[in-house]
């Protein structure tokens, strides 16, 4: 079974500063994928970053980068120049093709408050 | 635009009633739908996957014969809550995963469909 553990129930950062969410997670896969998805009050599902396991580059998406380090099962997410439009729920997902399915297994999430 | 329209957003009603939800892909056809569950300040949990045409795979713990799943098209899906109780009342998510999409991953969902039951 897959695991994804978010460490950091609530984080917070000031407004234009740079904050990093933490993600591991656990699998005997070498073929997946990994994501952060982003869950503001309206509780609308959003894609922020998507890196593929075989990729060694790590994604970036405008403000959003991450850090993936395979070895240690490890997908942070930076967000730099922080926006109060950034402060949602953030949550890690994992990804396989096991028995043909991609579903998506969640973290618990990481409550992020930004800071005017 | 929208690619996944999910109905009702939100919905109150007494126990004992059945509930249906609706997961409609717009854009494309959706051969797989994945069915979340989000309880307050908790992550998502996957309930069932559905094929289209096929019966649903339900998660462990999650009973078939109180959330019945329909797949019968590429473009709709529906989850039903039957004899709902409070216990029931939650937050429901689809994501539909169309064809030709495995690589890309699920990454589109419905909005979201608010339950409670009082």
């Amino acid at each position: 079974a897959q695991t994804v553990t978010q460490s950091q129930p609530e984080m917070s950062v000031q407004e234009a500063e740079t904050v990093t969410l933490s993600c591991t997670y656990d699998t005997s896969e070498s073929d997946y994928y990994l994501f952060w998805y982003k869950q503001p009050p309206s509780r609308q599902m959003i894609l922020v970053i998507r890196q593929e396991a075989y990729k060694q580059q790590n994604a970036t998406e405008n403000r959003f980068s991450v850090n993936f380090q395979k070895a240690a099962k490890s997908f942070s997410l930076k967000i730099s120049d922080s926006q109060l439009g950034d402060a949602a729920m953030y949550f890690c997902a994992f990804s396989y093709s096991g028995a043909g399915s991609y579903q998506l297994t969640f973290g618990k999430g990481t409550k992020l408050s930004v800071i005017p | 635009g929208a690619v996944v329209s999910q109905h009702p957003s939100w919905v109150i009603c007494k126990s004992g009633t059945s509930v249906k939800i609706e997961c409609r892909s717009l854009d494309f056809q959706a051969t797989t739908m994945f069915w979340y569950r989000q309880f307050p300040k908790q992550s998502l949990m996957l309930m069932a996957t559905s094929n289209e045409g096929s019966k649903a795979t339900y998660e462990q713990g999650v009973e078939k014969d109180k959330f019945l799943i329909n797949h019968a098209s590429l473009t709709l899906s529906t989850l039903t809550v039957t004899s709902a109780h409070p216990e029931d009342s939650s937050f429901y998510i689809c994501s539909p995963l169309g064809v030709g999409m495995v690589s890309n991953q699920p990454q589109h969902f419905g909005d979201g469909t608010r339950l409670s039951i009082l």
